[in-house]
């Protein structure tokens, strides 16, 4: 079955150190991840996605994650940290049917701290 | 702004009521999901359509239902309401003709059951 785990409840870091907020995915064939972030009374808004091609995807904000097939891994960086992208962070894996559907981690709260 | 537009904002409501939540997709998005988040149960998938049609069906309990007209936008109905049914109600939308669409969220509806 399909899934995805975030192994965090929450990521503590200074503003201006690089940060992490990891992700480990369950999927049957090649996989279709997504990281979105979640503001305090907000919807959720999406970062950036993996399909296919290169490892390294760029999305919004300056955010990048790293996909890596052999640790069934899709954790999200971002090189120096704001206060400003203290939020929620969901990671998400499409389910592979014919349906669109995502599959949604529990979510890693991110604080930065001044 | 996603484009994608939920209305209510926030709903109170008591038990034993029934109340509908609307959704109006971004333009051109053939497909709506909704989703259900909870403290306790994290995001939850529950239901979605494509182009008026049920696609895909997640952990949606009996006593909802949701359609979806041919202007595209959505209506989740819940009914015979309970406590354990306040949650923030999530409507998304994507393209849906590229599997790796990401797709897009609306603001949400707050349900309160009092």
């Amino acid at each position: 079955a399909q899934s995805v785990a975030q192994p965090e409840d929450q990521v503590n870091v200074a503003e201006g150190n690089p940060l992490t907020v990891k992700c480990t995915y369950s999927v049957s064939g090649n996989p279709y991840l997504f990281w979105y972030v979640q503001y305090p009374n907000r919807g959720l808004q999406f970062l950036l996605k993996y399909i296919t091609g290169d490892n390294l995807v760029k999305g919004s904000y300056g955010f990048e994650a790293e996909f890596n097939k052999s640790q069934t891994s899709f954790h999200l960086k971002k090189p120096s940290a704001l206060v400003s992208n203290s939020a929620l962070y969901f990671c998400a894996v499409r389910w592979m049917d014919s349906s669109y559907k995502l599959i949604f981690g529990s979510g890693t709260r991110l604080l930065v701290r001044p | 702004d996603s484009g994608v537009t939920q209305t209510p904002k926030h709903l109170i409501t008591a038990t034993g009521q029934r109340v509908t939540l609307r959704c109006s997709p971004r333009s051109g998005d053939l497909s709506v999901y909704w989703y259900q988040q909870s403290l306790d149960q994290g995001l939850q998938f529950l239901i979605q359509y494509y182009n008026g049609e049920e696609r895909a069906k997640g952990n949606i309990l009996e006593r909802f239902s949701a359609q979806q007209f041919p202007d595209l936008h959505s209506e989740l109905n819940l009914s015979s309401l309970e406590l354990g049914d306040s949650a923030l109600y999530f409507c998304a939308s994507s393209v849906a003709t590229n599997t790796g669409a990401e797709q897009y969220f609306g603001p949400g509806t707050r349900l309160t059951v009092t």
